[in-house]
């Protein structure tokens, strides 16, 4: 079955600068690629996602690259704000015409920003 | 709080005692699931539904079991049979033009001594 492994299991950066979390899988009929956010004590959000037809997707101050024939894909975070602290997942999603889908999560990134 | 809820926020047992946890949903979404997170592990699947009176078993269903008799309602129980309840369990839905995108409730952090 699929497995996704994400690194690193913490990261610490200085307020203002870059993070950069990194996920591979191991399902090459993978297609899809959520990121979810989870604060401390709260639900995860998805914050951003990428299909496996594309090779970067940006919003704001957090983008995705997807490099499907390595089954990499990754998280980056510019500018970075105190709000980003959280637990980030990445996770991989297998197509299929049911009306339901089986996400199979990374173990997530604690990521933390330093004032 | 997105139309899903889970109740309560904490819950107390002990072990040899079988506990349900709620998760209901207003968003009209066909599809639920449920998830375990245990700290450095991720989400782990334990269920899902597509419709009403369907289920199938995620990847780590024993010791669980779910119903579906309601479209709104798709309860966990963590039976006696669970070596390791203590955890935090995650339900959620999903939308069936977008089963790939979940929403997820509050969650419910078990305790089990």
């Amino acid at each position: 079955g699929e497995n996704v492994e994400q690194h690193p299991s913490t990261l610490s950066v200085q307020e203002g600068d870059s993070a950069v979390i990194k996920c591979t899988y191991s399902d090459s009929a993978s297609n899809y690629f959520p990121w979810y956010k989870q604060e401390l004590g709260k639900r995860p959000q998805l914050i951003i996602d990428i299909r496996s037809n594309v090779g970067e997707k940006k919003d704001q101050r957090i983008a995705v690259t997807l490099n499907k024939t390595a089954k990499h894909f990754s998280l980056h975070i510019t500018e970075t704000q105190p709000e980003d602290s959280a637990v980030y997942f990445c996770a991989a999603v297998r197509p299929g015409d049911s009306s339901a889908s089986k996400i199979i999560f990374g173990s997530g990134t604690r990521l933390s920003i330093r004032p | 709080d997105g139309g899903i809820t889970q109740s309560p926020k904490y819950l107390f047992r002990k072990e040899g005692q079988n506990v349900t946890l709620s998760c209901e949903q207003n968003l009209n979404h066909d599809a639920m699931y449920w998830y375990r997170q245990d700290p450095g592990q991720g989400l782990r699947l334990i269920y899902y539904s597509q419709i009403v009176n369907d289920f199938q078993k995620g990847d780590i269903a024993e010791g669980y079991s779910v119903s579906r008799e309601k479209k709104e309602s798709f309860p966990l129980t963590v039976t006696s049979a669970q070596k390791n309840p203590t955890a935090f369990y995650l339900c959620a839905s999903s939308h069936p033009a977008m089963p790939r995108e979940q929403y997820f409730g509050p969650g419910t952090r078990l305790t089990v001594t």
